[in-house]
């Protein structure tokens, strides 16, 4: 079955530094790989969708990638801020399933330290 | 305001006791899901549905049901709930498929079975 991995369960970083996460999988390949915010006790909000022709996005001081070679997506957010502190999570279809059976990963909370 | 709305947002209960947890969305969309989030799992996929009167199951779909009668509303049906579901419960919606589609999620159900 498809397994889906966050890097890390937390990453503490400096403010004003680049903050990168991973998101990697194993099995096939997705076609479309979606990017969410979750703040504590709240829903997650979408950031950002890559679709597996697009090597890179970019959304203001968020960047995503995406490497089907590697399996894996790398989700930057520069000049990083304490505001951005928050659990980041990566979801996208699972192989086998219907066009509506999402997975997500476990996520990475991010911790900026002012 | 688009949004997705879950009721109850907290919920005590007993072993047994049917319950239902409503949400609604006002976005006209075609896809609903439903999570849930425990600590150390992530966010599961429990069931979701492609449009009205068309549902299918997630990853964890054992101890619940779901309807889709009307596009807007999608409750989740526990009909003997047991200590194990526990936990934090999201509705999202989508314009579309869920893998292709930003997802927006309702503000969570806390349940508790005692």
């Amino acid at each position: 079955s498809q397994k889906i991995e966050q890097n890390s369960e937390a990453l503490n970083i400096q403010e004003g530094k680049t903050a990168t996460l991973t998101c990697n999988y194993t099995n096939y390949s997705p076609a479309y790989l979606q990017w969410y915010r979750q703040d504590p006790g709240r829903g997650p909000v979408f950031l950002l969708l890559i679709r597996e022709n697009e090597k890179e996005k970019r959304k203001e001081r968020l960047k995503v990638t995406f490497d089907t070679t590697l399996k894996q997506s790398l989700f930057h957010i520069t000049a990083s801020q304490p505001a951005d502190s928050a659990t980041y999570l990566c979801a996208f279809l699972n192989y086998g399933g219907s066009q509506g059976n999402l997975i997500f990963g476990k996520g990475t909370k991010l911790s900026v330290k002012p | 305001e688009a949004q997705v709305t879950q009721n109850p947002r907290y919920l005590i209960t007993v072993t047994g006791k049917k319950l239902t947890v409503t949400c609604s969305q006002n976005m006209n969309h075609e896809y609903m899901s439903w999570y849930r989030q425990d600590p150390g799992l992530g966010l599961r996929q429990i069931y979701y549905s492609m449009n009205v009167e068309v549902t299918d199951k997630g990853d964890v779909p054992e101890g619940y049901k779901v309807s889709r009668k009307e596009k807007r509303n999608f409750p989740l049906i526990l009909e003997s709930p047991s200590p194990n579901q526990t936990s934090l419960y999201f509705c999202a919606s989508s314009l579309g498929t869920g893998a292709l589609d930003e997802q927006y999620f309702g503000p969570g159900t806390r349940l508790t079975v005692t």
